[in-house]
Formats: structure tokens, C-alpha cells, sequence
């Protein structure tokens, strides 16, 4: 298993203005994805961070707004750019194996102003 | 399109009282059916993998059952703790990683 740390927990942010949310698993994994979690639907998969390369995106998800990192394999980084109150959501970080289980973090509380 | 559809959509038991979730998924192929619990404000914890009909996963008071168009949540004499959401989430045999899931079964456990 794994245990994923994710920070900040919650936060309320002003419009246009960006957020960095970090994510450290305490072991090196194959996966890591970035989901949002909006009340009355479904897990939303942003993008998956690839390690040492560019993100691949979802549809309806581009960088310029979500940009990705994820330097080694074990963090990982989604920053939610020139906020609206339209990203207010919980963005939660995963990872997983070959397996295909994915282990989640506490997730982000994020509110916009 | 690849689908997921669980059932109900909240649940309301009283301690002892059993009862079963349901997840309907349509799929082109199966890889995999996941079962997740979420209590509020923490991520998705996992519980169960099944991979083909037929198969069947327990743990304390819960088993998952899996046929060729759903799967179960089983939930036998429920306590107060087991009150949570549970999601469900398939991996379908042509797109490996990309979880597909459903909008979940709110389960409250009354004591």
C-alpha cells in the first residue's frame, strides 16, 4: 500500500489568482493522477503526471490551466491557474501500481471567490 | 459508452439491519471492478478488485459479488462505522489506468 500526503488540505483563494496543490507518496509508484470531485458527480480524472515528461490531459483539461509536474516518483504537483469560482472542487491526488489500485490522498478543498 | 450506475443513490439502515449496494456498469470488456469507500473531506479508500463473473471478495462486514452486468456491495449486520460513501469504478479492456466511475451509494448506519 501506500500513503499519500496531500497539502494544503483546504483553501480559499481569490479570482485569478493560482493555487499549487503538492502531493508526496511515501513510495516510488508507477502512476500518479490528479482527479476533481465535484458535489452530485462522478471522480473526474484531470490528467495523468508522467514522470520526467508533459502531463496527458483529459478532455476538457489543458495545461495552460492545470499545469502538471512530477519530477521523480514519488511528488507531484497540479497548480489550478487564473482561478474562477468555477474550479471551487475537491482535487485529489492518486497513485497506483501495475495492479491498477489506486491509493488516494486526503484531497484539496478548494473555494474561489 | 462506458458506463457506471449505482443504486441507490443513499441508503439509510439501522445497526444489524443488512443490506446490498448495487453497481450496473456496461463496458466493452472488462479488465477490472473497483470498490472504493469515502468518508467526508478524506480520498477514496480502496476495498475490493474483482476481475471476472463469478468472483467474490469479503472483508469484515462487507463482500462484493460480480456477475457479467453488475456487481454487489454486500453489507451484513452494519454498524454505525460502516456509514459512508461507497463508490464503484471499472477499468474497461481497451483503456488501461482510466477509471470509470460511478456516482456512489451514501450509506448512513443508524445505532
Amino acid at each position: 500500500s501506500a500513503v499519500i500526503s496531500q497539502k494544503p488540505s483546504r483553501d480559499i483563494c481569490q479570482r485569478g489568482t493560482s493555487l499549487t496543490i503538492q502531493c508526496q507518496v511515501d513510495s516510488q509508484v508507477t502512476m500518479m493522477f490528479w482527479y476533481r470531485q465535484q458535489p452530485g458527480q462522478s471522480l473526474t480524472l484531470i490528467a495523468t503526471a508522467n514522470q520526467g515528461s508533459e502531463a496527458t490531459y483529459e478532455s476538457g483539461f489543458v495545461i495552460d490551466k492545470f499545469p502538471i509536474s512530477r519530477p521523480n516518483l514519488t511528488f507531484s504537483t497540479l497548480t489550478v491557474s487564473n482561478m474562477s469560482p468555477e474550479d471551487s472542487s475537491i482535487y485529489l491526488c492518486s497513485a497506483g501500481g501495475l495492479n491498477e489500485k489506486l491509493f488516494f490522498g486526503s484531497g484539496t478543498q478548494l473555494s474561489v471567490l | 459508452e462506458d458506463q457506471v450506475t449505482q443504486s441507490p443513490e443513499a441508503l439509510r439502515l439501522q445497526e444489524g439491519e443488512s443490506s446490498s449496494l448495487n453497481c450496473s456498469y456496461t463496458v466493452s470488456g472488462l479488465r477490472g471492478l473497483f470498490w472504493y469507500r469515502q468518508d467526508p473531506g478524506k480520498g477514496p479508500e480502496f476495498l475490493f478488485t474483482l476481475y471476472s463473473a463469478g468472483e467474490e471478495k469479503e472483508k469484515e462486514r462487507l463482500k462484493a459479488t460480480l456477475t457479467k452486468k453488475e456487481s454487489f456491495l454486500h453489507i451484513t449486520a452494519p454498524k454505525p462505522e460502516d456509514s459512508a460513501t461507497y463508490l464503484c469504478a471499472v477499468i474497461n479492456a481497451g483503456n488501461n489506468r482510466k477509471l470509470i466511475w460511478g456516482l456512489g451509494t451514501s450509506l448512513a448506519v443508524n445505532p
